[in-house]
């Protein structure tokens, strides 16, 4: 167990509707990453806050959007769900965006299936 | 993209034997790990190993990095069934602090 809490496990949306994941950090991590793992593949890295400001973003369209609260937990929001969006939703948290272990603690992840 | 690149990709072994997977990265990096996941489930940390270090080790498991051919492997001795699992390394170039994951190896071990 790692203290990284996903929520919802499992949700079946549409094309061209809007989708909010959420996470829980761990304890005294102040710094939250999203990945999205495709069935099949490695996580791809969305974005990554630290203390409520974007640290940093992959290669994913602006329709992607995260934000992070005073107690460090976090949303995705994905706008105009696409077929390709379908996927498992990482959230990782880890204490500081360039300083501790750089080790990261994942959740069990939102399987996110668009129909 | 992908910056790590893990070979190979399936390996299928019989219980006790010894598994080794590489990992085959671009750029310099500040450190490299290593991480397990149960199928559909969250990845869990297995080791770390900083970019100035050669080897290193935890419990069943060896992970060596050579910085100058860019490459690292994980060697699990005595597996178990239950090391079945995907194995991914992620590595963070210098300048970034966001670990970038390969594909991963699929290892599944035959009682």
């Amino acid at each position: 167990e790692t203290g990284v809490t996903q929520s919802p496990t499992h949700l079946i949306k549409t094309r061209g509707q809007q989708v909010t994941l959420r996470c829980s950090s761990q304890s005294g991590h102040n710094t939250v990453s999203w990945y999205q793992q495709a069935l099949g593949q490695g996580p791809q890295f969305i974005f990554q806050y630290y203390r409520e400001e974007e640290n940093g973003r992959g290669n994913f369209p602006p329709r992607f959007s995260g934000l992070q609260f005073p107690n460090y937990s976090s949303e995705l929001n994905v706008n105009a769900l696409e077929l390709d969006d379908s996927a498992l939703y990482l959230c990782a948290s880890s204490l500081g965006a360039s300083g501790g272990t750089g080790e990261l603690f994942f959740g069990e992840g939102s399987r996110l299936t668009v129909l | 993209s992908q910056q790590g690149e893990e070979d190979p990709q399936a390996l299928s072994i019989q219980e006790g034997e010894n598994a080794t997977m590489n990992c085959s990265y671009k750029t310099s990096i500040n450190n490299l790990q290593w991480y397990r996941q149960n199928s559909g489930r969250g990845l869990v940390h297995l080791i770390l190993i900083r970019s100035n270090e050669r080897e290193k080790h935890s419990g069943r498991l060896r992970v060596t990095l050579d910085t100058s051919k860019k490459s690292s492997s994980l060697l699990i001795t005595a597996s178990r069934a239950a090391d079945t699992a995907s194995y991914f390394c992620a590595t963070d170039a210098v300048g970034s602090y966001i670990p970038t994951f390969g594909r991963g190896t699929s290892l599944i071990v035959h009682p």
